[in-house]
This record gives C-alpha cells, sequence and structure tokens, in this order.
C-alpha cells in the first residue's frame, strides 16, 4: 500500500532559526496535503497543493509539491513560539478511488526561546 | 470549534469492555474517517463512510467496527479491549473531492487499564 515517509521526526530550533520538513511518498499523489497540530489538540488543516511543482506560501510558511508529484517539503522561515507542533504531510495516491488521505508520522518542532 | 463533533472526550475502560465513540460531522460534509493516533505516533486510517456507505478501510481490526447513520452521524465500536487499544481516536470530515481537506474533531481520548 502507500506509504508516506517524513523527515525528520524531531527537530529543535532556536526563536529565529528556519525549519524544513521533508515528505517523500511511495507512490505517485494527485494531491499532498499538510496539517499542524498544536500539543494536546487535533490537526488543523493548513494547505493543499496540487500541480506538479507547486509553490504556495502562507505568511513564514512555504509550501513545495515536486516535479513528479512524489514529495513535498515544508519550510518555516524565521521560527516563532507559535510554531511548536507538530507538522504533518498527507497524499491521495493518484491511483485510488477514494480520498482517504494518508499520513506521514510528522514533524514534531519545538522552539527554544 | 472545527464544526466536528466527537463524544466522549475521554474514556477509561477496563480490557475486554466494548466502547462506543460518537462523531458527529461537519454540516453539509457526507464523508467522515476515522484515525487512531498512539503516543508519538502518526494518524493511522481506520475507516472511511461516504454519505452512509462504506467507502475504504485501513489496518482496521476486526475488533472495530463502524458505521455511518442517515443523518450522517458515525460511530465506531471497540471490543475485547486491550491495553494497546490505549489512544487518542480521530474523526474528521470533508466535503465532497476533499478540496479544502479534513476538518478533524477533538478526538477521544481512550484509556484501557
Amino acid at each position: 500500500g502507500q506509504q508516506v515517509m517524513q523527515i525528520p521526526q524531531y527537530q529543535h530550533v532556536q526563536e529565529g532559526e528556519d525549519f524544513t520538513t521533508y515528505c517523500n511518498s511511495s507512490t505517485t499523489l494527485s494531491n499532498i496535503q499538510w496539517y499542524k497540530q498544536r500539543p494536546g489538540g487535533h490537526p488543523v488543516f493548513l494547505i493543499q497543493l496540487v500541480k506538479s511543482g507547486e509553490v504556495k506560501k502562507q505568511k513564514r510558511l512555504t509550501f513545495q509539491f515536486g516535479e513528479a508529484k512524489k514529495n513535498s517539503s515544508l519550510h518555516i522561515t524565521a521560527t516563532q513560539t507559535t510554531d511548536v507542533g507538530t507538522y504533518f504531510c498527507a497524499g491521495v495516491d493518484s491511483g485510488a478511488g477514494s480520498y482517504q488521505l494518508t499520513f506521514g508520522k510528522g514533524t514534531k518542532l519545538s522552539v527554544i526561546p | 470549534d472545527s464544526g466536528v463533533t466527537q463524544t466522549p472526550k475521554h474514556l477509561i475502560t477496563a480490557t475486554g469492555q466494548r466502547v462506543t465513540l460518537r462523531c458527529s460531522p461537519r454540516s453539509g460534509d457526507l464523508s467522515v474517517y476515522w484515525y487512531q493516533q498512539s503516543l508519538d505516533q502518526g494518524l493511522q486510517f481506520l475507516i472511511q463512510y461516504y454519505n452512509g456507505e462504506e467507502r475504504a478501510k485501513g489496518n482496521i481490526l476486526e475488533r472495530f467496527s463502524a458505521q455511518q447513520f442517515p443523518d450522517l452521524h458515525s460511530e465506531l465500536n471497540l471490543s475485547s479491549l486491550e491495553l494497546g487499544d490505549s489512544a487518542l481516536y480521530f474523526c474528521a470530515s470533508s466535503a465532497q473531492g476533499n478540496l479544502y481537506g479534513y476538518t478533524f474533531g477533538s478526538g477521544t481520548r481512550l484509556t484501557v487499564v
């Protein structure tokens, strides 16, 4: 079945430093989504990427979808303590009949003030 | 409030027992998904329903079952509970086509003792 790998598993950064998490799928994706889960909270949808090579920005967050639609990245510029949480990527298999998302294990971001 | 309601928020029960988790999707969403999240683990897909019918199945144990009712709320039944079933169980809903991501509920934290 489809597998979505995400690295690193954990990342500790000093406030103000940049942060990047990477996501790789074993299959070609029709789209990829990113979610953020704050400690003790539930996952919250951030963004969806659909097109090959697509880049989207949300303030300090930059999301990229690879040309082959099998990998993606999330980059945060100048992290703040409010960025703390676990970031998940989730992909929809382009060959699947349903819109079921397969989630990566997430990258847990800690920001040291 | 995300619009997806899960009850109860916490559940403590003994091994061998049976519990029912309830989920009301966001208004207008026809798809309901159930995910299990263990400590420091990602989101494991259990099952998806669309407008009352089972659409996709993940690594759901035979001891677990679910259904979606005509009013679109869903229930996840967990029986013959084991210590390893202790986890956070999330319900999520999405609109047709999943164009805008999943909306997650706050989850039910199940503790089996």
